[in-house]
Formats: C-alpha cells, structure tokens, sequence
C-alpha cells in the first residue's frame, strides 16, 4: 500500500514553455501533498506544501507565480513550471501524507527529471 | 547553521560489514526523525520512523536518537551491495504541519 506516481517521469523541454507535472496517490486520500526540488548530489528542498481545496503554502525564495500548486482532489496535486528556463531543470519530487494519520509519515513519488533547453 | 548536517560521504564498505550513519541537529522542537532511502534517480523511500528517544529495530536496521546530545543514527547489519543507495535522514517538529527538514543525504556503497 502507500503508492504515490508521477507523471511524467522523465520531460525535457523548451526553454520558455511551461511544463505540468502530477502526483497521485493511488491507494490512499491524501488530504496533504508536497513538492520538492533535488539538485544532484544535493537533498531535498520542500517548495510546498499543498492542501485539498485550499491555496498552496511555499516556502521562502519560491515564487508562486513560476510554480502553480493544484491539489484539486484529495489524491492528485499537480505543478505547473511556467515559463521554464534551463534554472529550473532539477528533479522534483511529490510526496503525499494520509489524511488523519500525525507522525509525519509521507510517501515519496519517483520523481520527475525536468530538463529544460 | 544548517538545522540538520549530515556527512554527504561517500561511505565505502565491504560486504558484511555493520554501517553506521549519523546526523546531527540543532533545533530541540524536533520529536519525529526519520529515515530515508533514496536510489540513484528514484525518490526517498522510508526505512524507519521514530518518535521521541530511543532505539528501534527492524531486521537488519537500528535507529537510534539521542535527543539530550541532538544526534541520531542508523545501523546497517550485514550490510550487502543491494544497500548502495543515498541515505537520507529526516525530521519534524510535533505541530502537525508535517514540515520536515531533511539532511543532505549520505551515499553508500557496499562492495561485494
């Protein structure tokens, strides 16, 4: 139990473009879902924490309007990288915490490579 | 000050050998601490959770905190080649916000 996909794994690019990336879970409701940047060889940078229903919270030095949370559902959140450009080629990652549960349990997605030209 | 240091490595050990990997933190608020293993190119996937001090086993793994020293640890038994990976520690204040602070990772190989 307690898978988490994204799609998709893998995209590359045009600098300028803007590229969707989504998160589900696929066994269990995810009433809190979060995003996070890994640069290689380097650990996880949380970007934002998504609720259902409700505006995304980001943490400090990341902009809102470059980087659109949705969590339209309890079990699938997407991120918009607007307007990409080759900085923002890194690997994101979703993670997805079950509703009701404390304790900070999360489940990580596999990532998703953004390459951008 | 980073909250959580944690020694990038890498580690190299041979097959067998028992582990030990370790991370320090400033911030006494923490209570949840966390591991987490990560393979080349794949997200984290959780190995073990602690609440508070104290020790816990599962199988081959220790976790073990020590929050009077801010120091926390996990052991590897018998460690084998399938345990080359990036190994993460994690941890969290008790305010439900599910914010956690991860360290930098630590990359291990095990050498057959």
């Amino acid at each position: 139990g307690a898978v988490v996909s994204q799609h998709p794994s893998r995209v590359i690019c045009k600098s300028g473009t803007s590229v969707k990336i989504e998160c589900r879970s696929l066994d269990f409701q995810a009433t809190t879902m979060f995003w996070y940047r890994q640069f290689p060889k380097q650990s996880l940078m949380l970007m934002a924490t998504s609720n259902e229903g409700s505006k995304a919270t980001y943490e400090q030095g990341v902009e809102k309007d470059k980087f659109l949370i949705n969590h339209a559902s309890l079990t699938l959140s997407t991120l918009t990288v607007t307007s990409a450009h080759p900085e923002d080629s890194s690997f994101y990652i979703c993670s997805a915490a079950p509703s009701a549960q404390r304790g900070d349990t999360q489940y990580f997605g596999p990532g998703t490579r953004l390459t951008v030209l | 000050q980073k909250e959580v240091e944690q020694d990038p490595g890498p580690l190299s050990v041979p097959e067998g050998a028992i582990v030990s990997l370790n991370c320090t933190y400033s911030n006494s608020a923490f209570q949840y601490f966390m591991w987490y293993r990560q393979y080349s190119r794949k997200g984290p996937e959780l190995l073990m959770y602690t609440y508070s001090s104290g020790n816990k086993e599962d199988g081959r793994f220790t976790a073990q905190v020590d929050k009077s020293s801010k120091y926390i640890s996990l052991f590897i038994r018998d460690s084998q080649p399938s345990d080359s990976a990036t190994y993460l520690c994690a941890m969290s204040e008790d305010t439900g916000g599910f914010k956690t602070i991860f360290g930098a990772g630590t990359r291990l190989f095990v050498k057959a």
